[in-house]
């Protein structure tokens, strides 16, 4: 079965402090795709990032960069340098094939980052 | 740019009562899909649908039905109202028939039950 386990429930930083997202992944398929997306205090969801599980390339977004490790099945968002208007839930979710050949995601409870001036 | 609405944006239903969310995007995609998200829970998928005239069922459907006549509708229908459906809802879209792009979400239904 597919899980996405986010370990940090809340994580308190002080503007200009780098943070580290956990975000580890469960899964059977060979190919899938990893997620984040952010959700501000006014409540949509914000697509950050897409990755295959065949790139474990970083990436690197102005202040936003993700790590793929799949030996350790792990996709950690940092943020560096914070900011307040970070101060959001954060979500990862991992995509599944089912027999149909459809996909859909399965999300991470979210992490809530606050960041405080 | 309208993208992915839905309506009503709050409701507050009494046990037992019926009533249908609905959903509604412009940017033709063929994937649509109803999410709950429930407080330090994250979010659950309820239904999906891959085109017009199919849906199948998510993670937690019991008490939710779904159709999809139209590519732009997905309304998403509470029978019998209880007090464990109270959540956000959120609808959300794909243009493709895999997970590979990103899903946008609607701005979410809260709905309350009592």
């Amino acid at each position: 079965a597919q899980k996405v386990t986010q370990a940090q429930t809340e994580i308190s930083v002080v503007e200009k402090e780098d943070v580290t997202l956990d975000c580890v992944y469960e899964t059977r398929d060979t190919t899938y795709y990893l997620f984040w997306y952010k959700q501000p205090p006014s409540g949509e969801l914000v697509f950050l990032i897409r990755r295959n599980s065949f790139d474990e390339q970083n990436e690197i977004s102005g202040r936003y960069s993700w790590n793929f490790q799949k030996s350790t099945s792990s996709f950690n968002f940092t943020i560096t340098a914070s900011q307040v208007v970070d101060s959001a839930v954060y979500f990862c979710a991992l995509s599944h094939t089912g027999f149909s050949g459809y996909s859909t995601l399965t999300f991470g409870k979210g992490t809530m980052l606050l960041v405080s001036p | 740019n309208a993208g992915v609405t839905q309506t009503p944006k709050f409701r507050i239903l009494k046990i037992g009562q019926s009533m249908t969310l609905q959903c509604t995007q412009d940017m033709n995609h063929n994937y649509m899909y109803w999410y709950r998200q429930d407080p330090g829970m994250g979010l659950k998928l309820i239904y999906y649908s891959v085109g017009a005239g199919i849906t199948d069922k998510g993670e937690v459907p019991n008490g939710y039905n779904v159709s999809r006549s139209t590519t732009e509708d997905f309304p998403l229908r509470l029978e019998l109202a209880a007090p464990s459906q109270t959540s956000v809802y959120f609808c959300a879209s794909s243009p493709f028939d895999r997970v590979t792009y990103e899903q946008y979400f609607g701005p979410g239904t809260r709905l309350t039950v009592t």
